[in-house]
C-alpha cells in the first residue's frame, strides 16, 4: 500500500495520560499535514512540515500538543495530559512541495479520552 | 481569516437523481477550491477540484462550477448511485498560504437505491 498511513487507527486513554500517534506519508512526498477533526466538522489545520522543518502551527496546537518528523520521513504527534476535549479523529496528509495543493489523507486515528 | 460555509448539512436523494452541494468562502483571494469524499472509519478522499482561473470542471458524474463574484463554489454529482453515499467536504486554499486547507462543514449525502 503506497498511501499515507497512520497508527494507530484507534486509541482509548485515560484523561491526563499521553499519547503518541505516527504518520507515514507518501514516500517521495516532502509535505506533512496533521488535521483534527470532531465529529459532526470538517477538518481542522495543526501544523506542517517541508521535510523536517515544523514551518506552522495553528493556535489549536496547546503546549500540550507537539509534532516532530525528524528525518523528514514519518512524523508523530504527542498529546501530553490529554483531555476529554481532545477526543476527536487525527488525520495526516501528505503532498509534494510543487503541487502542496493535491493533499492525500491517511484513514486518521480516532482518539477517545475516557 | 478565511471562512468556508457549506450547505445543506444533509441530503437525501433518489438513485439517479442529481445532488447539489453548496460552499460560499469569505477571502476574496482564495484560489483553490478542492472536493473532499470522506466514507465512514476512512480519510478524507479529493475527487475533484477547481482553481480560479476556471469555471467549471467536469469529470464523469462530478462536476464544479466556481462563481468567484459571488464566492460561491458548488459540487453537481448526476445519475447518483448508492455507493456515492458518503460525508463530502469543500475546502478553500488562500495564497500566500498555499498549505493550510480550510474545511467546510461537511454534507451527509443518503443516496437511496
Amino acid at each position: 500500500d503506497t498511501g499515507v498511513s497512520q497508527n494507530p487507527r484507534h486509541k482509548i486513554t485515560k484523561r491526563g495520560q499521553n499519547v503518541t500517534f505516527r504518520c507515514d506519508p507518501i514516500s517521495e512526498h516532502n509535505r506533512l499535514y496533521w488535521y483534527r477533526q470532531t465529529l459532526g466538522q470538517g477538518p481542522e489545520f495543526l501544523t506542517y512540515f517541508q521535510n523536517e522543518a515544523q514551518l506552522e502551527k495553528s493556535r489549536l496546537l496547546s503546549d500540550r500538543f507537539s509534532a516532530e518528523r525528524p528525518k523528514g520521513s514519518f512524523s508523530t504527534l504527542e498529546i501530553q495530559r490529554t483531555e476529554q476535549g481532545d477526543s476527536a479523529m487525527y488525520l495526516c496528509a501528505s503532498s509534494f512541495e510543487s503541487r502542496a495543493t493535491e493533499a492525500f489523507f491517511g484513514q486518521g486515528t480516532r482518539l477517545t479520552v475516557v | 481569516g478565511e471562512n468556508v460555509e457549506q450547505h445543506p448539512s444533509t441530503l437525501s436523494v433518489q438513485e439517479g437523481d442529481s445532488a447539489v452541494i453548496k460552499c460560499t468562502y469569505s477571502d476574496s483571494a482564495s484560489n483553490y477550491f478542492p472536493w473532499y469524499k470522506q466514507e465512514l472509519g476512512k480519510g478524507p478522499q479529493l475527487i475533484i477540484d477547481i482553481r480560479s482561473n476556471v469555471g467549471e470542471k467536469k469529470d464523469q458524474r462530478i462536476a464544479v462550477t466556481l462563481n468567484k463574484t459571488a464566492k460561491h463554489f458548488s459540487l453537481h454529482i448526476t445519475e447518483t448511485q448508492p455507493e456515492d453515499s458518503a460525508v463530502y467536504f469543500c475546502a478553500a486554499l488562500t495564497p500566500p498560504r498555499a498549505d493550510k486547507l480550510i474545511f467546510g462543514t461537511g454534507t451527509r449525502l443518503q443516496v437511496f437505491p
